[in-house]
């Protein structure tokens, strides 16, 4: 069954560039009709879905992140990142990687990594 | 975006009960709709994708049903794992988008 973890920094200052990855396991991370995403949850403002990429480098990106954000894939580990740039308070947030199963009928996320806490902070 | 209304936002009921959560979208999104469930401390969990279908593995007191413009998440029976928040997703319309989640306890 096919797992995912997060990875990277719990602290990042202001203005820096917040760089977590995300490894899967028990499956390959290039297998067609699925995508791989990552998405916050935002202290008492729900989940925000960040930006996708396939094993090809096909991406699609959250535009309320104004161009902050970029997604890579790295088939050879069986990885993907996230870079935000230019963080401020409002980007600490549980962030969790996982993965999008898309179809003619539908997306939907499954399964999804733990979650890593960032917290923005000087 | 598309903006998803849940209701109510949280509830308590008791073990046994029937419980129905509501989501409602800000524009069509056909049957793209998903329902997920998140402990303390948890990821979601996905439930229910494409309006109805339930995910395997998932308890079948669990269902989902469109009515219009209004979809609905319904535990039949509820029972006391039952407790966490849940969420519903569109995936019509690029970016996906979630509710803002309904916390369910249990009495």
């Amino acid at each position: 069954q096919v797992r995912l973890q997060e990875s990277g920094p719990g602290l990042v200052k202001p203005s820096q560039t917040l760089s977590l990855t995300c490894t899967v396991s028990g499956g390959s991370i290039s297998t067609d009709g699925y995508y791989w995403s990552w998405i916050r949850q935002l202290p008492g403002k729900g989940l925000e879905w960040i930006a996708y990429i396939n094993y090809s480098g096909s991406t699609y990106y959250n535009p309320s992140l104004k161009g902050r954000v970029t997604i890579s894939v790295d088939t050879s580990q069986n990885q993907f990142s996230l870079n935000l740039r230019s963080v401020t308070a409002a980007d600490t947030a549980l962030y969790y990687c996982a993965r999008e199963r898309r179809s003619d009928y539908g997306n939907y996320f499954d399964p999804w990594g733990q979650g890593t806490l960032v917290t923005v902070s000087s | 975006d598309i903006q998803m209304t849940q209701s109510p936002s949280s509830l308590s009921a008791s073990v046994g009960d029937r419980v129905t959560i509501t989501c409602r979208a800000s524009e069509t999104i056909s049957n793209y709709l998903n329902w997920y469930q998140q402990k303390p401390g948890k990821a979601p969990k996905l439930l229910i994708y494409s309006a109805s279908s339930l995910q395997s593995g998932v308890p079948s007191r669990f269902s989902g049903s469109r009515s219009g413009p209004d979809f609905t998440l319904t535990i039949s029976s509820l029972q006391p794992e039952d407790s966490a928040t849940y969420y519903c997703q569109q995936s019509y319309s690029a970016p996906d988008t979630f509710g803002r989640g309904t916390k369910l306890e249990i009495k």
